[in-house]
């Protein structure tokens, strides 16, 4: 069974401050990963796609990707009440029509 | 651009009624389809998805159906709803040569 595994949390971080995601997976020939941000009682929305290791910047977002130790994070600074949502993170299924295998999701509050 | 909707947002239906919900997308072709459902604090199980019109792929046993009548129309169905049918339905898209998916707005379903 793949498996991607995330922190439920919830986790609370200051205003301001760096908000860590942490994510990993078992499928050792995975290669892509995203993740996505979900408002509560709305859909998901890709936020941060990333293909090989190490860093990938978008803005406040950092995605960073290990395939070694296959873990992969987000990374949000300069953090606001606005990023306060469920993060998804997923990776890609080889077989089959592009499927995705979700984390169940890390909650994030950021206070003010 | 291209756009992802489902209908209805939100139903409330008795156990033991018929269901059907409805995703289409605009502005690309043959896409790869998915229906997700996520259970209330959990996250997101992937139920059906569909590389082509008239192929569909099942990922959970269970009293749901769907089809594939036109390149860009999902539909999801129920002959006899359960309590346990009660749920965010989420439609995804993908492009035939990625991993990326991206959400409609779902469809809030309360089975009573």
């Amino acid at each position: 069974q793949k498996e991607v595994e995330q922190n439920s949390g919830p986790l609370s971080v200051p205003e301001g401050a760096i908000a860590s995601l942490n994510c990993t997976y078992s499928d050792r020939v995975s290669q892509s990963f995203f993740w996505y941000r979900q408002y509560s009682g709305k859909s998901p929305e890709l936020i941060m796609s990333i293909y090989s290791n190490g860093d990938k910047e978008d803005g406040r977002f950092t995605a960073q990707l290990n395939k070694a130790s296959q873990y992969v994070s987000l990374l949000i600074r300069d953090s606001q009440p606005s990023d306060s949502a469920t993060y998804l993170c997923a990776v890609n299924v080889i077989q089959g029509a592009q499927k995705l295998v979700f984390g169940q999701g890390t909650r994030l509050t950021i206070n003010p | 651009s291209q756009t992802i909707h489902q209908w209805p947002a939100t139903l409330v239906q008795p156990v033991g009624s018929p269901l059907s919900l409805e995703c289409t997308v605009e502005g690309t072709s043959n896409p790869n389809l998915y229906w997700y459902r996520q259970a209330a604090g959990r996250g997101l199980q992937l139920l059906f998805y569909s590389v082509g019109i008239g192929q569909i792929s099942s990922e959970v046993p269970q009293n749901l159906s769907a089809s594939r009548p036109q390149d860009r129309q999902f539909i999801l169905s129920s002959k006899k709803l359960l309590l346990s049918d009660s749920g965010f339905y989420l439609c995804a898209w993908n492009y035939g040569g990625g991993y990326e998916q991206y959400f409609g707005p779902g469809t809030r379903l309360t089975v009573t």
